[in-house]
């Protein structure tokens, strides 16, 4: 099992681009999650998926940040336009759950993606 | 809201046992405790998990207290490996959302 994959694991980008982060979620695991990690602020979630559905997206910082979830095998977190203090590792989690809704408890972490804004 | 809370920081020796401790003094009856770690820039790790009872898997034991109101996790053989940042969740197990703390930074020494 190739566990949680996201890419790219470094950006590097200028303020006012757009930045695409992509994940690909445990094959048969039905819950997804963005996390944000910064030294100030610490992991926070920020958006998660059941069965490709927004769930909560309350920890969104604002209107520049927008997740999609097409499919089971496939996750987006754009920031649009990308400023600097959007500079942080992004991570993305997926779990099972069981009986379809309740989470395992078990989440399965990706290596990151680090984002730095010029 | 912070629903833990643990030292920011411990020293444990090689080859001894590394004792975590958490309060959670005002957890529900329907959450549980679990345990996560992370390695350096990884990607946070999952250890263990109870109600009330005390579990063991190969990672590790939790000790929660009859009362639920704090849990010990307890690496019994510490390498320099488990050297990381250690976060105690409490969570409704019909509840998906997971927060994160500020944890436990564990430094195993040689």
């Amino acid at each position: 099992d190739a566990g949680v994959i996201q890419s790219p694991r470094h950006e590097v980008t200028e303020m006012g681009q757009e930045v695409t982060l992509r994940c690909k979620p445990i094959s048969g695991h039905n819950s997804l999650f963005w996390y944000r990690q910064t030294m100030m602020r610490g992991l926070e979630l920020l958006i998660y998926f059941n069965n490709n559905v927004p769930i909560d997206d309350s920890g969104m910082p604002e209107d520049r940040f927008s997740a999609k979830m097409p499919n089971a095998s496939f996750s987006t977190l754009k920031i649009q336009p990308s400023e600097p203090r959007d500079s942080a590792v992004y991570f993305c989690a997926s779990g099972g759950l069981a009986g379809g809704r309740v989470g395992t408890g078990e989440l399965f972490f990706g290596e990151g993606s680090r984002l730095t804004v010029l | 809201d912070a629903k833990t809370t643990q030292p920011p920081s411990m020293d444990c020796a090689e080859g001894r046992a590394a004792n975590l401790p958490c309060n959670h003094s005002t957890i529900s009856g329907n959450e549980y405790v679990y345990w996560y770690r992370q390695i350096h820039s990884q990607g946070p790790q999952y250890i263990i998990h109870g109600l009330k009872n005390n579990e063991t898997n190969e990672m590790a034991s939790l000790i929660i207290t009859e009362d639920r109101k704090s849990s010990t996790l307890i690496l019994p053989h510490a390498t320099l490996r488990d050297t990381a940042v250690y976060y105690c969740i409490v969570r409704p197990y019909n509840f998906n959302k997971f927060y994160f703390g500020s944890g436990t930074k564990l430094n195993v020494k040689p």
